[in-house]
């Protein structure tokens, strides 16, 4: 079964800190994606990331990086130097690959609510 | 061009009564998945459209909702009649193509059922 685990529920940090939000994921599939989206506090869901299963070279954009290990099963998201506007609910999110008629639907944790303090 | 829109914003009902979520996806996406978030818990898969037709309905909680997508394009989803456990927050998403693409959400639709 396809599982995501995100343990932390919050993390609370001030301003220009780095922090990493934790992603473990569980699949038998070989094909798979992995997301990141972020919640602000207005509600929508914000697509930030999408990495199939067969790259595992990390991704930086801008204060955002991501490292996706297969051997641990992760696929964790640093934001560096943080600012007020990052805090949210940060979701990660799987899904299967979609050939032959299977659905792409995500697969969610539980999501870290992260606060950004002045 | 518009995103994934979402109507109402909010709702608040009764328990017993009925409530129609609707969806309208971005243009052109055939592809329309709704998802549930009850309070402090993960986003839960409720169903995925192509065009008119149900994909993959595995998600939904039981035979009190019913979705729907005439014509392909917007969709409505229909809680009836609404019990408390369905408060939440419902998102509807679209996308172009379901291999792998990002799906666009909407704002949601938060229903209280009191």
């Amino acid at each position: 079964a396809q599982k995501v685990t995100q343990a932390q529920t919050e993390i609370s940090v001030v301003e220009k800190e780095d922090v990493t939000l934790d992603c473990v994921y569980e699949t038998r599939d070989t094909t798979y994606y992995l997301f990141w989206y972020k919640q602000p506090p207005s509600g929508e869901l914000v697509f930030l990331i999408r990495r199939n299963s067969f790259d595992e070279q990390n991704e930086i954009s801008g204060r955002y990086s991501w490292n996706f290990q297969k051997s641990t099963s992760s696929f964790n998201f640093t934001i560096t130097a943080s600012q007020v506007v990052d805090s949210a609910v940060y979701f990660c999110a799987l899904s299967e690959a979609g050939y032959g008629g299977a659905t792409n639907k995500l697969i969610f944790g539980t999501g870290t609510l992260l606060a950004v303090q002045p | 061009e518009a995103g994934v829109t979402q109507f109402p914003s909010h709702s608040v009902i009764e328990k017993g009564q009925t409530v129609t979520l609707r969806c309208d996806p971005i243009s052109g996406h055939d592809n329309l998945y709704w998802y549930r978030r009850v309070m402090g818990k993960e986003i839960k898969f409720l169903l995925h459209f192509v065009k008119e037709s149900k994909q993959d309905e595995s998600g939904m909680p039981n035979n009190r909702f019913l979705a729907e997508r005439t014509g392909g394009t917007y969709s409505t989803l229909k809680v009836q009649p609404a019990e408390l456990e369905d408060s939440g927050v419902y998102f509807c998403a679209s996308s172009q193509d379901p291999q792998g693409n990002e799906q666009f959400f909407g704002p949601g639709t938060r229903l209280t059922v009191l």
